[in-house]
C-alpha cells in the first residue's frame, strides 16, 4: 500500500464548476500538506500549503486537511480552462527529520470551456 | 520569491556520454536541494537529497555512481549522469528548500531539465 493515495483521474469538468481534489495517507506523523500544480513538461508549482488539521483559502482555492480521517482536499472554484493540469499533493514529517516529500501519483485535471 | 532555475531545460545526447544538470536558488540560500526524476504521466520519483558541504543521501535503488551530485554552494546543485544510456531518458525536477522552511519540508521546484539518451 502506498504511503499516499490520489485518484490519478483524468477528471473532466465544464468550466465554472467546483472542482474537489482528494489524497488519503497512512502515515499518522505527516503534519505538513502542500498541494502542487504542474503543467505538461514544466517542474510542480506550489499552490497551498498547511500545518496539521484545518481549512486554508486563497483566492479561487480552499485546502482542507482532516489528520483524524488521514484525508485531504483541495477545492476550485470557478475553474477555468487555464486550471487544466495536474494536481499533486504532497506531505512530510517534522520528528522523523526527513525533510523529503511523500507526493501523491497526480490527478489529472481537465477544465472544458 | 523562492525561484528555482534549471538549465538546460533539455538535452539530447549520445549513449555513453555524461550529462551535467545545474539548480540554482535565484533569491534564496537553499540549505537543501532535492533531486527527482519523472517519467510520462508519473509522479515525481526522488532520487536523492544533498546538503550543502555534504555528500548527497541517495534514495534506494538510485546508483549514487550513475547519478553524481554535488552541492558545493547554498545557491547551486549539479546532478551528472555519467555514461548515460537510452533508459536514462526521462524528466529531471530539481528543488530547494531553505533555512526558513527546514522543518516544514515546503520545496520550491524549478522548472525540470528532459533528458533525451540515444
Amino acid at each position: 500500500q502506498k504511503e499516499v493515495e490520489q485518484d490519478p483521474g483524468p477528471l473532466s469538468v465544464p468550466e465554472g464548476a467546483i472542482v474537489s481534489l482528494n489524497c488519503t495517507y497512512s502515515n499518522s506523523a505527516f503534519q505538513y500538506f502542500m498541494w502542487y500544480r504542474q503543467y505538461s513538461r514544466k517542474g510542480p508549482e506550489l499552490l497551498m500549503y498547511t500545518y496539521s488539521s484545518g481549512n486554508k483559502e486563497d483566492g479561487r482555492f480552499t485546502a482542507q486537511v482532516d489528520k483524524s480521517s488521514k484525508y485531504i482536499s483541495l477545492f476550485i472554484r470557478d475553474s477555468q480552462p487555464s486550471d487544466s493540469a495536474t494536481y499533486l499533493c504532497a506531505m512530510s514529517a517534522f520528528d522523523t527529520g526527513r525533510r523529503a516529500l511523500t507526493f501523491g501519483s497526480g490527478t489529472r485535471l481537465q477544465v472544458q470551456p | 520569491g523562492a525561484v528555482v532555475s534549471q538549465h538546460p531545460s533539455w538535452v539530447i545526447c549520445k549513449s555513453g556520454t555524461s550529462v551535467k544538470i545545474e539548480c540554482r536558488s535565484l533569491d534564496f540560500q537553499a540549505t537543501t536541494m532535492f533531486w527527482y526524476r519523472q517519467f510520462p504521466k508519473q509522479s515525481l520519483m526522488l532520487m536523492a537529497t544533498s546538503n550543502e558541504g555534504s555528500k548527497a543521501t541517495y534514495e534506494q535503488g538510485v546508483e549514487k555512481d550513475k547519478f553524481l551530485i554535488n552541492h558545493a554552494s547554498l545557491t547551486l546543485s549539479t546532478l551528472t549522469v555519467t555514461s548515460a544510456h537510452p533508459e536514462d531518458s526521462s524528466f529531471y525536477i530539481c528543488s530547494a528548500t531553505s533555512s526558513y522552511n527546514l522543518y516544514s519540508g515546503e520545496q520550491f521546484f524549478g522548472p525540470g531539465t528532459r533528458l533525451t539518451v540515444l
